[in-house]
């Protein structure tokens, strides 16, 4: 099935650093996307990368995707303590509605 | 900004009961959902919903669940009998098809 894993799990990085989350999938996809979640709050949509683009930029964030090697990256630039959160990515299928498939996430410390 | 609304935001239940999670969705979206997070763990799809009806669930939604669109406006989550192991954070989304999904902000389901 297709799944989103991100890697590393944790990630712990003073501030001011830039943060790099990788995330790899299966199967073909038609977006992917990353998400927020600061601890045991909700999911906080942050950007949406189609498959027939490379890279993507808003604010602080940068996102990748290489669907040759089925494959996405997640750069916070000069980061904050307030960025300290679980980050997941998430694909869904060539297909309208189809269901999201999360990965475990990466969870990112930034510490002041 | 358009939300997704949730209530409760945690509701505590004895084993065995019934629950009912309720979600409103984005107005003009057509696509709803429902996901699960048990603690520690990744978001996990139950079941999405189109033009009143089922389009697709997941091994976990069995016939414990169910869902509804009992007014045009609301959209919910029934757990029939509930478990020890249906303890998680409900999450609703939203989409308008092949654009981001909007996740509601959670309820927090304690079985006990």
């Amino acid at each position: 099935s297709q799944q989103g894993e991100e890697d590393p799990q944790a990630l712990s990085i003073q501030e001011g650093e830039n943060a790099t989350m990788n995330c790899s999938y299966k199967t073909s996809i038609n977006n992917l996307q990353w998400y927020r979640q600061n601890s045991g709050r909700g999911l906080v949509h942050l950007i949406l990368i189609r498959s027939n683009e490379r890279e993507k930029h808003s604010g602080r964030l940068r996102v990748t995707l290489d669907t040759s090697k089925k494959s996405s990256s997640l750069l916070i630039t000069a980061s904050r303590a307030a960025d300290t959160a679980s980050y997941f990515c998430a694909t869904d299928a060539h297909q309208a509605g189809t269901a999201l498939i999360f990965g475990k996430g990466t969870t990112l410390s930034v510490s002041s | 900004e358009p939300e997704v609304t949730q209530t409760p935001s945690h509701q505590v239940t004895q084993m065995g009961q019934e629950v009912i999670l309720r979600c409103v969705p984005i107005s003009n979206h057509l696509y709803f959902y429902w996901y699960r997070q048990i603690l520690g763990q990744k978001v996990e799809f139950l079941v999405s919903f189109y033009n009143n009806e089922i389009s697709e669930k997941s091994e976990i939604f069995d016939d414990q669940f169910s869902v509804e669109r009992p007014d045009g406006s609301n959209f919910t989550l029934k757990i029939r009998s509930t478990k020890l192991e249906d303890s998680a954070m409900y999450f609703c989304a939203s989409s308008g098809g092949f654009d981001g999904y909007t996740f509601g902000s959670g309820t927090r389901l304690t079985v006990v």
